[in-house]
Protein backbone atom coordinates (compact mmCIF):
# COMPACT_ATOMS: atom_id res chain seq x y z
CA UNK A 1 0.00 0.00 0.00
CA UNK A 2 1.76 3.52 -1.21
CA UNK A 3 1.78 6.00 2.18
CA UNK A 4 1.03 9.30 2.36
CA UNK A 5 3.25 11.31 -0.59
CA UNK A 6 3.85 14.92 -0.14
CA UNK A 7 5.67 17.52 -2.07
CA UNK A 8 7.91 19.67 -2.70
CA UNK A 9 10.31 17.71 0.19
CA UNK A 10 12.23 21.47 0.37
CA UNK A 11 11.56 24.60 0.13
CA UNK A 12 13.52 27.86 0.30
CA UNK A 13 11.86 31.47 -0.11
CA UNK A 14 12.02 34.87 1.17
CA UNK A 15 9.73 36.47 3.55
CA UNK A 16 6.10 38.07 2.26
CA UNK A 17 6.28 35.59 -0.52
CA UNK A 18 3.29 32.60 -1.28
CA UNK A 19 3.92 29.04 -0.70
CA UNK A 20 1.46 25.78 -1.16
CA UNK A 21 2.20 22.40 -0.20
CA UNK A 22 0.64 19.17 -1.77
CA UNK A 23 -0.40 16.20 0.32
CA UNK A 24 -1.89 12.84 -1.51
CA UNK A 25 -3.50 10.33 1.61
CA UNK A 26 -3.85 6.91 1.64
CA UNK A 27 -6.26 5.73 -0.52
CA UNK A 28 -9.82 5.61 0.77
CA UNK A 29 -8.59 7.35 3.71
CA UNK A 30 -11.67 9.55 4.78
CA UNK A 31 -9.60 12.15 7.34
CA UNK A 32 -6.58 14.22 6.33
CA UNK A 33 -4.53 16.54 9.02
CA UNK A 34 -1.80 19.36 8.58
CA UNK A 35 0.74 19.84 10.91
CA UNK A 36 3.02 21.87 11.55
CA UNK A 37 6.50 20.84 13.33
CA UNK A 38 9.10 23.45 14.28
CA UNK A 39 12.45 22.38 14.88
CA UNK A 40 13.06 20.45 18.31
CA UNK A 41 8.95 20.07 19.37
CA UNK A 42 6.78 17.90 18.35
CA UNK A 43 3.44 18.62 15.38
CA UNK A 44 1.11 21.02 16.34
CA UNK A 45 -2.35 20.29 14.42
CA UNK A 46 -3.18 23.14 12.28
CA UNK A 47 -6.60 21.57 10.61
CA UNK A 48 -8.45 18.67 10.52
CA UNK A 49 -10.66 17.39 7.49
CA UNK A 50 -13.39 14.73 7.19
CA UNK A 51 -13.27 13.86 3.25
CA UNK A 52 -14.02 17.55 1.99
CA UNK A 53 -15.24 18.74 5.04
CA UNK A 54 -13.32 20.64 7.79
CA UNK A 55 -13.50 19.16 11.53
CA UNK A 56 -10.76 21.45 13.73
CA UNK A 57 -9.36 24.52 12.13
CA UNK A 58 -8.91 26.04 15.78
CA UNK A 59 -4.89 26.46 15.35
CA UNK A 60 -4.75 27.27 12.04
CA UNK A 61 -3.76 31.14 11.28
CA UNK A 62 -6.44 31.46 9.16
CA UNK A 63 -4.82 35.80 8.59
CA UNK A 64 -2.35 34.23 6.30
CA UNK A 65 -2.66 30.22 6.38
CA UNK A 66 -5.42 28.42 4.45
CA UNK A 67 -5.99 25.00 3.58
CA UNK A 68 -8.53 22.89 1.16
CA UNK A 69 -9.65 19.43 0.45
CA UNK A 70 -11.33 19.41 -2.73
CA UNK A 71 -13.15 15.94 -3.98
CA UNK A 72 -12.05 14.68 -0.57
CA UNK A 73 -8.56 13.48 -1.89
CA UNK A 74 -5.28 15.45 -2.22
CA UNK A 75 -5.10 18.74 0.24
CA UNK A 76 -3.18 21.78 -0.31
CA UNK A 77 -1.89 24.07 2.41
CA UNK A 78 -1.04 27.54 1.51
CA UNK A 79 0.66 30.26 3.32
CA UNK A 80 0.61 34.03 2.37
CA UNK A 81 2.58 36.12 3.30
CA UNK A 82 5.26 33.66 4.92
CA UNK A 83 7.23 34.49 8.21
CA UNK A 84 10.48 34.02 8.97
CA UNK A 85 8.72 31.82 12.11
CA UNK A 86 6.76 30.01 9.71
CA UNK A 87 10.12 28.33 9.22
CA UNK A 88 9.28 24.12 9.87
CA UNK A 89 8.42 20.90 8.67
CA UNK A 90 4.83 20.65 7.80
CA UNK A 91 3.57 17.10 8.17
CA UNK A 92 0.58 16.12 6.62
CA UNK A 93 -1.51 12.21 7.99
CA UNK A 94 -4.28 10.68 7.12
CA UNK A 95 -6.56 8.03 8.84
CA UNK A 96 -8.86 5.42 9.11
CA UNK A 97 -10.54 3.25 10.98
CA UNK A 98 -9.96 -0.50 11.75
CA UNK A 99 -11.05 -1.93 14.70
CA UNK A 100 -12.39 0.76 16.46
CA UNK A 101 -8.96 2.46 16.12
CA UNK A 102 -7.85 4.94 13.73
CA UNK A 103 -4.50 4.97 12.94
CA UNK A 104 -2.70 8.50 11.66
CA UNK A 105 -0.21 7.14 9.23
CA UNK A 106 2.18 10.53 8.32
CA UNK A 107 3.95 11.41 5.03
CA UNK A 108 7.70 12.17 4.94
CA UNK A 109 6.98 16.06 5.35
CA UNK A 110 7.97 19.74 3.30
CA UNK A 111 10.84 21.61 5.13
CA UNK A 112 10.02 25.07 4.30
CA UNK A 113 12.82 27.34 4.66
CA UNK A 114 11.82 31.50 5.21
CA UNK A 115 14.65 33.99 4.77
CA UNK B 1 -4.38 25.80 26.55
CA UNK B 2 -4.39 22.03 27.15
CA UNK B 3 -1.07 20.54 26.92
CA UNK B 4 1.47 17.34 26.79
CA UNK B 5 4.35 17.69 28.90
CA UNK B 6 7.32 15.04 27.85
CA UNK B 7 10.19 13.69 30.25
CA UNK B 8 13.13 13.75 29.20
CA UNK B 9 13.79 15.73 26.67
CA UNK B 10 17.50 13.93 25.86
CA UNK B 11 17.74 10.19 27.15
CA UNK B 12 20.97 7.90 26.23
CA UNK B 13 21.02 3.76 27.66
CA UNK B 14 23.25 1.15 26.99
CA UNK B 15 22.23 -1.47 24.05
CA UNK B 16 20.55 -3.82 26.18
CA UNK B 17 18.91 -1.32 29.17
CA UNK B 18 15.49 0.00 29.54
CA UNK B 19 14.25 3.03 28.22
CA UNK B 20 11.25 4.61 29.75
CA UNK B 21 9.78 8.04 28.44
CA UNK B 22 7.14 9.54 30.32
CA UNK B 23 4.10 12.17 29.75
CA UNK B 24 1.39 14.36 31.27
CA UNK B 25 -1.24 15.92 29.81
CA UNK B 26 -3.77 18.42 30.95
CA UNK B 27 -7.15 18.02 29.18
CA UNK B 28 -9.12 15.43 31.41
CA UNK B 29 -12.02 14.33 28.17
CA UNK B 30 -8.48 13.14 26.42
CA UNK B 31 -8.78 9.06 25.80
CA UNK B 32 -6.33 7.85 23.38
CA UNK B 33 -2.65 8.14 23.92
CA UNK B 34 -0.72 7.24 20.84
CA UNK B 35 3.53 7.07 20.98
CA UNK B 36 5.29 8.08 17.76
CA UNK B 37 8.67 6.95 16.42
CA UNK B 38 10.34 9.87 14.08
CA UNK B 39 13.47 9.03 12.43
CA UNK B 40 15.23 11.64 10.67
CA UNK B 41 14.07 13.03 7.59
CA UNK B 42 10.71 10.65 8.21
CA UNK B 43 7.61 11.63 9.49
CA UNK B 44 6.18 10.24 12.95
CA UNK B 45 5.18 6.55 12.84
CA UNK B 46 2.91 4.80 15.20
CA UNK B 47 4.71 2.26 17.36
CA UNK B 48 2.14 1.73 20.00
CA UNK B 49 -1.22 3.27 21.57
CA UNK B 50 -3.52 2.95 24.55
CA UNK B 51 -7.20 4.02 25.07
CA UNK B 52 -8.09 5.29 28.72
CA UNK B 53 -10.01 2.22 30.00
CA UNK B 54 -6.72 0.37 30.14
CA UNK B 55 -4.38 0.86 32.35
CA UNK B 56 -0.96 -0.99 30.60
CA UNK B 57 -0.80 -2.44 26.89
CA UNK B 58 2.23 -4.41 25.68
CA UNK B 59 3.81 -4.95 22.42
CA UNK B 60 6.78 -7.11 22.04
CA UNK B 61 9.75 -4.95 23.72
CA UNK B 62 7.35 -2.30 23.92
CA UNK B 63 5.18 -1.43 26.76
CA UNK B 64 2.71 1.70 27.88
CA UNK B 65 1.36 2.21 31.22
CA UNK B 66 -1.78 4.90 32.02
CA UNK B 67 -2.31 6.44 35.27
CA UNK B 68 -5.72 8.58 34.25
CA UNK B 69 -6.59 9.60 37.64
CA UNK B 70 -2.88 11.43 38.19
CA UNK B 71 -2.66 12.21 34.38
CA UNK B 72 0.31 10.27 33.25
CA UNK B 73 1.15 7.82 30.82
CA UNK B 74 4.79 5.96 30.07
CA UNK B 75 6.42 4.10 27.35
CA UNK B 76 8.69 1.61 28.63
CA UNK B 77 11.39 0.24 25.68
CA UNK B 78 13.14 -2.96 27.16
CA UNK B 79 16.24 -4.82 25.63
CA UNK B 80 16.84 -1.79 23.51
CA UNK B 81 18.43 -1.93 20.46
CA UNK B 82 20.81 0.74 18.57
CA UNK B 83 18.27 0.84 15.66
CA UNK B 84 15.50 2.17 18.51
CA UNK B 85 17.52 5.45 18.35
CA UNK B 86 15.42 7.90 17.30
CA UNK B 87 12.88 10.72 18.54
CA UNK B 88 9.85 9.80 19.88
CA UNK B 89 6.91 11.25 20.85
CA UNK B 90 3.60 10.70 23.12
CA UNK B 91 0.26 12.71 22.51
CA UNK B 92 -3.33 12.83 23.46
CA UNK B 93 -6.52 13.28 21.99
CA UNK B 94 -10.20 13.35 22.41
CA UNK B 95 -11.56 9.94 20.71
CA UNK B 96 -9.45 7.70 18.83
CA UNK B 97 -10.27 9.61 16.02
CA UNK B 98 -7.13 12.28 16.49
CA UNK B 99 -9.64 14.73 17.49
CA UNK B 100 -7.88 17.46 19.33
CA UNK B 101 -4.37 15.22 19.10
CA UNK B 102 -1.63 17.28 21.05
CA UNK B 103 1.94 16.33 20.51
CA UNK B 104 4.41 16.21 23.24
CA UNK B 105 7.97 18.01 22.64
CA UNK B 106 9.82 14.61 21.76
CA UNK B 107 12.14 12.71 23.50
CA UNK B 108 15.93 11.58 21.62
CA UNK B 109 16.59 8.14 22.64
CA UNK B 110 20.48 7.39 21.92
CA UNK B 111 21.01 3.31 22.23
CA UNK B 112 24.58 3.22 22.75
CA UNK B 113 26.48 -0.63 21.19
Amino acid sequence: EAGVAQSPRYKIIEKRQSVAFWCNPISGHATLYWYQQILGQGPKLLIQFQNNGVVDDSQLPKDRFSAERLKGVDSTLKIQPAKLEDSAVYLCASSTTSGGTETQYFGPGTRLLVL
Amino acid sequence: GENVEQHPSTLSVQEGDSAVIKCTYSDSASNYFPWYKQELGKGPQLIIDIRSNVGEKKDQRIAVTLNKTAKHFSLHITETQPEDSAVYFCAASIGSGGFKTIFGAGTRLFVKA
